[in-house]
């Protein structure tokens, strides 16, 4: 398919463990955006990669979130020593040039 | 600091009726406007968006109105159908490269 992919699209984990969540953004599209929806709530802006210019990761609730983007393509959402309070769906948006944004399915983390 | 605010958390509207979905923004920076829809366990959905330059955007059964005087934005669905039953998210964003904000979301239900 064409659009964006996310994996895994569970995951529960215990609280304390790392966790990686994965995202292939649409081929070509040189924006990637992380959100994250908790229970109730709206998107929460977490970061934010536009080619090759830096990160804007101001959205990152504490220093145990991290992300990379590998080759322009990529990205991998890293949590450090998860806490309940992480429990949301992370998902993932990618862009052409900024405009109008494609999400994936998003992954639901529950941490336990 | 919420800078996208979506006030109403649901709205119940006959099918056939119009809907209208609320957004009110703090940041004057903010340009461009997007509308997005959410179904439940799937990634938000591009709909409709409007930039500053303008203060309508039709397409099909969806109109966007902003009034930047007042910060305003509302989304209009006339007729509005069982489909249109969902998550509706308004969001913004600075200037073409910036990050797009999302508001909390409307709850939208049409009833039969």
């Amino acid at each position: 398919g064409a659009g964006v992919s996310q994996s895994p699209s569970n995951k529960v984990t215990e609280k304390g463990k790392d966790v990686e969540l994965r995202c292939d953004p649409i081929s070509g599209h040189t924006a990637l955006y992380w959100y994250r929806q908790s229970l109730g709530q709206g998107l929460e802006f977490l970061i934010y990669f536009q080619g090759n210019s830096a990160p804007d990761k101001s959205g990152l609730p504490s220093d145990r979130f991290s992300a990379e983007r590998t080759g322009g393509s990529v990205s991998t959402l890293t949590i450090q020593r998860t806490q309940q309070e992480d429990s949301a769906v992370y998902l993932c948006a990618s862009s052409l040039n900024a405009d109008t944004q494609y999400f994936g399915p998003g992954t639901r983390l529950t941490v336990l | 600091d919420q800078q996208v605010k979506q006030n109403s958390p649901s709205l119940s509207v006959q099918e056939g009726r119009i809907s209208i979905l609320n957004c009110d923004y703090t940041n004057s920076m903010f340009d461009y406007f997007l509308w997005y829809k959410k179904y439940p366990a799937e990634g938000p959905t591009f709909l409709i968006s409007i930039s500053s330059i303008k203060d309508k955007n039709e397409d099909g059964r969806f109109t966007v109105f902003l009034n930047k005087s007042a910060k305003h934005l509302s989304l209009h669905i006339v007729p509005s159908q069982p489909g249109d039953s969902a998550v509706y998210f308004c969001a913004s964003k600075k200037n073409r490269d910036d990050k797009i904000i999302f508001g909390k979301g409307t709850r939208l239900h049409i009833l039969p």
